[in-house]
């Protein structure tokens, strides 16, 4: 069965870096595109960004612009999400989410568990 | 970043039908198919519906999904006490290049 594995959450100062990981298993990871969504605390879905498959593809929500960068290692079954210059309003659970199909405007069907980042002083 | 308009909040008795409406665009439900997640607090979002009115294996008929131009909808009859969740929809964003989510609806089982 599918399973998406996300970790590197944590509190990190305003200003600072940080890199999430989703480790992915039960499919076949090389074909499909992948999503990162956050949800603030007591909020609703926020898409982050998304790769094709081949990770030569990637687009961002406006508010990240600059500042994350994702990218997948398919050899490794990994997708990332590099946080740099993170502020306040970054924080949320972070969710990976795999695309339903291997099409580009698809949205996700399995997603991780979530891992929590905190930008706090 | 826009959003997908939905009620945030809907209920209904057990048995009863409710409807979560999900209002967008021309550049999202306008243009691409919608799907349907289910949320329990401090879990992960389900897929419930996808291309507007499919169920993964595994999803009961008692929920259906609907789309007439800008708009969609979710349907859950015979309303049960596990159906208490947050409830989003979700379509690909022309302009955004990714997708844009409903501002939630959460249902409850009086």
């Amino acid at each position: 069965q599918v399973q998406l594995v996300e970790s590197g959450g944590g509190v990190v100062q305003p200003g600072r870096s940080l890199r999430l990981s989703c480790a992915a298993s039960g499919f076949n990871f090389n074909i499909y595109g992948m999503h990162w969504v956050r949800q603030a605390p007591g909020k609703g879905l926020e898409w982050v960004a998304v790769t094709s498959s081949d990770g030569v593809y990637v687009y961002y929500t406006d508010s990240v612009k600059g500042r994350f960068t994702i990218s997948r290692d398919n050899s490794k079954n990994t997708l990332y999400l590099q946080m740099s210059s993170l502020r306040p309003e970054d924080t949320a659970v972070y969710y990976c989410a795999k695309k339903k199909s291997g099409t580009f405007y698809e949205l996700p069907d399995y997603w991780g568990q979530g891992t929590m980042v905190t930008v706090s002083s | 970043q826009s959003v997908l308009t939905q009620p945030p909040s809907a209920s209904g008795t057990p048995g009863q039908r409710v409807t979560i409406s999900c209002s967008g665009s021309s550049s999202n439900v306008g243009s691409n198919t919608v799907h349907w997640y289910q949320q329990f607090p401090g879990s992960a979002p389900k897929l419930l519906i996808h291309t507007n009115s499919q169920r993964p294996s595994g999803v009961p008929d008692r929920l259906s999904g609907s789309k007439s131009g800008t708009s969609a909808s979710l349907a859950i009859s015979g309303l049960q006490s596990d159906d208490e969740a947050d409830y989003y929809c979700a379509a690909w964003d022309d302009s955004l290049n990714g997708p844009v989510f409903g501002t939630g609806t959460k249902v409850a089982v009086l």
